[in-house]
Formats: C-alpha cells, sequence, structure tokens
C-alpha cells in the first residue's frame, strides 16, 4: 500500500539554524500539507500546496518558513532560522483526487536547543 | 468557523468491553469528519471518514462513527477493545473554505486498553 514517507525522523538542531525536512508523498496524488504538533498540543495546519504553489498558509507560516516541491516526488519544508518554539512534530501529508482525504506521514521530531 | 471538541482527554477501557471516544463538531455547512489514530512513535492513521453519505460509517480494525447532526456529534465506537487500540485518537474536521481543505484537529483522547 502506497505510503508517505518522512526524513529524518528526528532532528537536533542549534536556535538560528536551517532546517530542511523531507517528504515524500504518495506517488499519484496532487495536493501537499504540512502540519505540526507541539507537544501537548493540538495537531495545527501550517500549509498546503497545489500545481507548484502555496493554496494556502497558516499564521504561524511566516517568513521564516517555506515549502517547494524540487522534483517530481519530494516535498519539503525549509525553516530558514529555527527558534526554540519551532521543537515540535512535523507531518506530511498528501491526498489525490479526493482531496479532503488526507494521509499523512510518521512525521520528523524537530528539536530546537 | 469549522471545529471540534473531544469530550474526553483519557479514556481507559478493559480489554474485550466497548470503547466510546466522544467528539462534537462545530460547522457553517455540512462538515467533512474524519477519526485518525497515533500509535506511539507512529504517524497519523485513517480510520475512518464521513462525507454526507450514510450516517453510520465503517472504518479499519471494527471502529465505526455515527454522524448525528441534531446532536452535531461523531462519536467513534468499537464493540470489543483489543490491547492493539491502545493509543491517541482523533477527531477531524476539513475545513473546506478556502477550497483546498485544511483539516482542523480536535485535542485528541488517549485511550488506555487494561488486561
Amino acid at each position: 500500500e502506497p505510503e508517505v514517507t518522512q526524513t529524518p525522523s528526528h532532528q537536533v538542531t542549534q536556535m538560528g539554524q536551517e532546517v530542511i525536512l523531507r517528504c515524500v508523498p504518495i506517488s499519484n496524488h496532487l495536493y501537499f500539507y504540512w502540519y505540526r504538533q507541539i507537544l501537548g498540543q493540538k495537531v495545527e495546519f501550517l500549509v498546503s500546496f497545489y500545481n507548484n504553489e502555496i493554496s494556502e498558509k497558516s499564521e504561524i507560516f511566516d517568513d521564516q518558513f517555506s515549502v517547494e516541491r524540487p522534483d517530481g516526488s519530494n516535498f519539503t519544508l525549509k525553516i530558514r532560522s529555527t527558534k526554540l518554539e519551532d521543537s515540535a512534530m512535523y507531518f506530511c501529508a498528501s491526498s489525490g483526487s479526493d482531496k479532503e482525504t488526507q494521509y499523512f506521514g510518521p512525521g520528523t521530531r524537530l528539536l530546537v536547543l | 468557523a469549522q471545529s471540534v471538541t473531544q469530550l474526553d482527554s483519557h479514556v481507559s477501557v478493559s480489554e474485550g468491553t466497548p470503547v466510546l471516544l466522544r467528539c462534537n463538531y462545530s460547522s457553517s455547512y455540512s462538515p467533512s469528519l474524519f477519526w485518525y489514530v497515533q500509535h506511539p512513535n507512529k504517524g497519523l492513521q485513517l480510520l475512518l471518514k464521513y462525507t454526507s453519505a450514510a450516517t453510520l460509517v465503517k472504518g479499519i480494525n471494527g471502529f465505526e462513527a455515527e454522524f448525528k447532526k441534531s446532536e452535531t456529534s461523531f462519536h467513534l465506537t468499537k464493540p470489543s477493545a483489543h490491547m492493539s487500540d491502545a493509543a491517541e485518537y482523533f477527531c477531524v474536521v476539513s475545513d473546506r473554505a478556502g477550497g483546498y481543505n485544511k483539516l482542523i484537529f480536535g485535542a485528541g483522547t488517549r485511550l488506555a486498553v487494561h488486561p
């Protein structure tokens, strides 16, 4: 069964450093998403991406964040200068023709020190 | 605005007894609702979804949920809990306002299953 994959599973970084979180969505899907879950809080939407551009973003998704689909398979989330409060589990998701049904990856746990 | 409220942060049941995880929703239009499950150190797995067809929705692993518009509820049930059901469960509503279907998550219910 096809699934969304994410790398790395864990990342530790110093405050101010750039990180890139990688995702490989399900191959025939067209809609891509990033969510995050700060420890003890709700899963929250960051951004959606379709047709090589951002379709919607939340207030959290400020200028420090960017997304890219650099090739036909990968979907990345970059945080330019990490802050302590960026520590969270980051989930990638994708959906196909039924765009409401999103399939999630296993997540990347980011720790900013 | 769309929202969901999970009424219990923790539920504890004995193996073989029924499971009930409660969820109320708020929506300005006919909602699409989902339940996702997260096992320890795993991703979010789709259990089931409701999209305005049958009000009783069957999902994987013996779970089902009933959409009740009059009560704005979408409770998740299973007749007999198994040890492997211990996990965190999220009730989710789709926000179609922007056209691209971002998901709005509830706070989650942690299910413990005792022998």
